[in-house]
C-alpha cells in the first residue's frame, strides 16, 4: 500500500518569512495529493491540492509542487502570517475511489 | 447546513464499557470514513464506508466496528474499550467517484479518554 513520509515534524519561523513543508509517496500510482490545514480544537480541511498532470498550483500565499519523477511533492507558504500556525498534512492516493493515505503531520508555529 | 456533526463532543470511559460515537453527514456524500488522531501519528483511518450498505477495515480496525445503514449517518462502536483507545476521534465524509478525486471534509472531532 502507500506510505507518505512528511518532514519536518515542527517548524518555526518569523511572520513573513516562508516555510516549506515536504513530503515522498511510495506508490507511483498515486495521482492526486492534498494538503490539509488543522487548526487547534478543529477538524482538518483541505486548503490546496495538486494533481499529476501538473506540477505547480499556486493559491495566492500557497503553493504546491510536484516531482513524480522523485515521487515527492511540498507545500510553500510565502509571507507568513500568525493565522497560519497550525498542524499541516499532506497525503496521497491513486484514484477518486480510493482512501487517502495521510503523513503524520507537521506543526507550524509563526511567531509575531 | 451544518456539514458534518460528531457527539459526543468528549468522553470520558471506563475500560471495559461499550461507546458508540456519532457521525451525521447532510451533503449526500456517498463515502464516510473514521479516523484517530494520536500524537505523532497523525491521521490513521479505522475504517470506512464507499457507500450506505457497505464497510471496509482501514489501517487501525481492530477493537472497533461501524455500521452504515444510511446515507447519513456512520456510527464508530467501541464494543470494549481499552486505555489504548485513547485518542481525537475524526469523522469525515466525500463524494467518491472517477473526476471527484476524494476531497474530504471532516467533522469537529471527539476526544475519547478510557481510564
Amino acid at each position: 500500500g502507500e506510505n507518505v513520509e512528511q518532514h519536518p515534524s515542527t517548524l518555526s519561523v518569523q511572520e513573513g518569512d516562508s516555510a516549506v513543508i515536504k513530503c515522498t509517496y511510495s506508490d507511483s500510482a498515486s495521482n492526486y495529493f492534498p494538503w490539509y490545514k488543522q487548526e487547534l480544537g478543529k477538524g482538518p480541511q483541505l486548503i490546496i491540492d495538486i494533481r499529476s498532470n501538473v506540477g505547480e498550483k499556486k493559491d495566492q500565499r500557497i503553493a504546491v509542487t510536484l516531482n513524480k519523477t522523485a515521487k515527492h511533492f511540498s507545500l510553500h507558504i510565502t509571507e507568513t502570517q500568525p493565522e497560519d500556525s497550525a498542524v499541516y498534512f499532506c497525503a496521497a492516493t491513486n484514484s477518486g475511489y480510493s482512501t487517502l493515505t495521510f503523513g503524520k503531520g507537521t506543526m507550524l508555529l509563526v511567531s509575531p | 447546513i451544518a456539514g458534518i456533526t460528531q457527539a459526543p463532543t468528549s468522553q470520558i470511559l471506563a475500560a471495559g464499557r461499550r461507546m458508540t460515537l456519532r457521525c451525521t453527514q447532510d451533503m449526500r456524500h456517498n463515502a464516510m470514513y473514521w479516523y484517530r488522531q494520536d500524537l505523532g501519528l497523525g491521521l490513521r483511518l479505522i475504517h470506512y464506508s464507499n457507500t450506505a450498505g457497505t464497510t471496509g477495515k482501514g489501517e487501525v480496525p481492530d477493537g472497533y466496528s461501524v455500521s452504515r445503514a444510511n446515507t447519513d449517518d456512520f456510527p464508530l462502536t467501541l464494543a470494549s474499550a481499552v486505555p489504548s483507545q485513547t485518542s481525537v476521534y475524526f469523522c469525515a465524509s466525500s463524494r467518491q467517484g472517477e473526476s471527484s478525486y476524494n476531497e474530504q471534509f471532516f467533522g469537529p472531532g471527539t476526544r475519547l479518554t478510557v481510564l
